[in-house]
């Protein structure tokens, strides 16, 4: 069980554009996913934490207007690049937080990596 | 300020040796303690996670951490590796929120295996 999964696993697009990546957990239902950014040989950065129904908590430093999250349904939350640039190519992985065992655990996507020419 | 530091950027090991990585946290309370390795092409896959009780805990793939409160520590051991544990683990502590929990990250080690 706790499965996370993501669609695209990979994304090529032109500057300007935007991509939306999605989250979904499978077979458990998750109140709060995260969205993470990481670099190449670099660790997890937390861009967002996202809760059902209601607005994304960002972290500090992350633009809002440029990393458009929605957390539509338990089991899924899409992350947006609008207007995408080059320094925005990286990998990106969401997360899903499963409470049991007195807290709680997350269980992470395979991530999706994003190419901006 | 919440953080993980893991001491070794790249540790290098011959099959069937034995392993310990380490992890210091900082954190005001009582932690939340996990490790994650991320093999290539991969996510993130959960090794282990401490809450409470036993300082020694089992996880998968036949991984223990031991908890130690007095040096902040957590580090990831197993007695004999195997070529397919060439990965990065990181390290990670949870910081309870209202109504999650926040998950920061150590930078990472990276582990070769010498067959």
């Amino acid at each position: 069980g706790a499965v996370v999964s993501q669609h695209p696993s990979r994304v090529i697009c032109k500057s300007g554009t935007s991509v939306k990546i999605e989250c979904r957990s499978l077979d458990f239902q998750a109140t709060t996913m995260f969205w993470y950014r990481q670099f190449p040989k670099k660790s997890l950065m937390l861009m967002a934490t996202s809760n059902e129904g209601s607005k994304a908590t960002y972290e500090q430093g992350v633009e809002k207007d440029k990393f458009l999250i929605n957390h539509a349904s338990l089991t899924l939350s899409t992350l947006t690049v609008t207007s995408a640039h080059p320094e925005d190519s990286s990998f990106y992985i969401c997360s899903a937080s499963r409470r049991g065992d007195g807290t709680d655990t997350q269980y992470f996507g395979p991530g999706t990596r994003l190419t901006v020419l | 300020a919440q953080s993980v530091t893991q001491p070794d950027i790249h540790i290098t090991v011959s099959e069937g040796a034995s392993l310990e990585l380490r992890c210091n946290y900082s954190y005001g309370a009582t932690p939340y303690l996990f490790w994650y390795v991320q093999s290539p092409g991969q996510g993130l896959q959960l090794l282990l996670k401490y809450f409470s009780g036993d300082t020694l805990v089992q996880g998968i793939k036949g991984f223990e951490a031991e908890f130690k409160r007095s040096q902040s520590s957590f580090n990831l051991r197993k007695p004999s590796v195997h070529w397919s544990d060439a990965a990065e683990y990181f390290c990670a502590v949870g910081v309870r929120k209202t109504s999650y929990d926040k998950v920061i990250f150590g930078p990472g080690t990276s582990l070769s295996v010498i067959p």
